[in-house]
């Protein structure tokens, strides 16, 4: 199972929006709605941020928000905060019924 | 408040056997229907699933490792665990333990990780 595909690095100014693409294949993110996404500041374990391509995790700002077309899912972070620095991962079940994460993207705020 | 804990040596010899430990405080392991996973990260790099098991023993692994990998549980305990056989300097690691719901690819739960160093 090959890795799902996101953008090593995205950046933005507080404030703004951003958005982290997920990119996989008719077998993972195209045919299931399983898409979950976590955020992972440097050293700490990951934290689910998005479940199910769009739903948020009690505790999660409504800020963070979450969407699927076709093969592509994405991470939207609006008004963003100094805070939301991180790495994000995105995940999808997949046609082999195991997971299979994305490389990453770090988040940069400007 | 579920609670998750990784524990076993820090530095296994090449060739030999890795062997880690997840004790599950704050409920039970067989409450609810919950998974239970391994997933890893080298230094600077992704995350990567390794495998997970439910409590009835039933597991399910990543094809590219599947052949070094066996997960297990102990109700008993309260734990779970990962043993991956024939390791080298590629299995250097953060190792998580996470809870997985449903098994569908959705990990609320993490530990805190352990770091795995593979060297002679």
């Amino acid at each position: 199972q090959s890795a799902l595909t996101q953008p090593p690095s995205v950046s933005g100014s507080p404030g703004q929006s951003v958005t982290i693409s997920c990119t996989g294949t008719s077998s993972d993110v195209g045919s299931y709605n399983r898409v979950s996404w976590y955020q992972q500041p440097p050293g700490t374990a990951p934290k689910l941020m998005i479940y199910e391509v769009s739903n948020r995790p009690s505790g999660v700002p409504d800020r963070f928000s979450g969407s699927k077309s076709g093969n592509t899912a994405s991470l939207t972070i609006s008004g963003l905060q100094a805070e939301d620095e991180a790495d994000y991962y995105c995940s999808s079940y997949t046609s082999s019924s195991t997971p299979v994460f994305g490389g990453g993207t770090k988040l940069t705020v400007l | 408040q579920v609670q998750l804990q990784e524990s076993g040596p820090g530095l296994v010899k090449p060739s030999q056997t890795l062997s880690l430990t997840c004790t599950v405080s704050g409920g039970s392991i067989s409450s609810g229907s919950y998974y239970w996973s391994w997933i890893r990260q080298p230094a600077g790099k992704g995350l990567e699933w390794i495998g997970r098991i439910y409590t009835s023993g039933s597991t399910n692994y990543n094809p590219s490792l599947k052949s070094r990998v066996t997960i297990s549980v102990d109700t008993s305990k309260n734990q779970f665990s990962l043993k991956l056989s024939s390791v080298t300097a590629a299995d250097t690691a953060v190792y998580y333990c996470a809870r997985d719901y449903g098994g569908n690819s959705l990990w609320d739960v993490w530990g805190q990780g352990t770091t795995v160093t593979v060297s002679s």
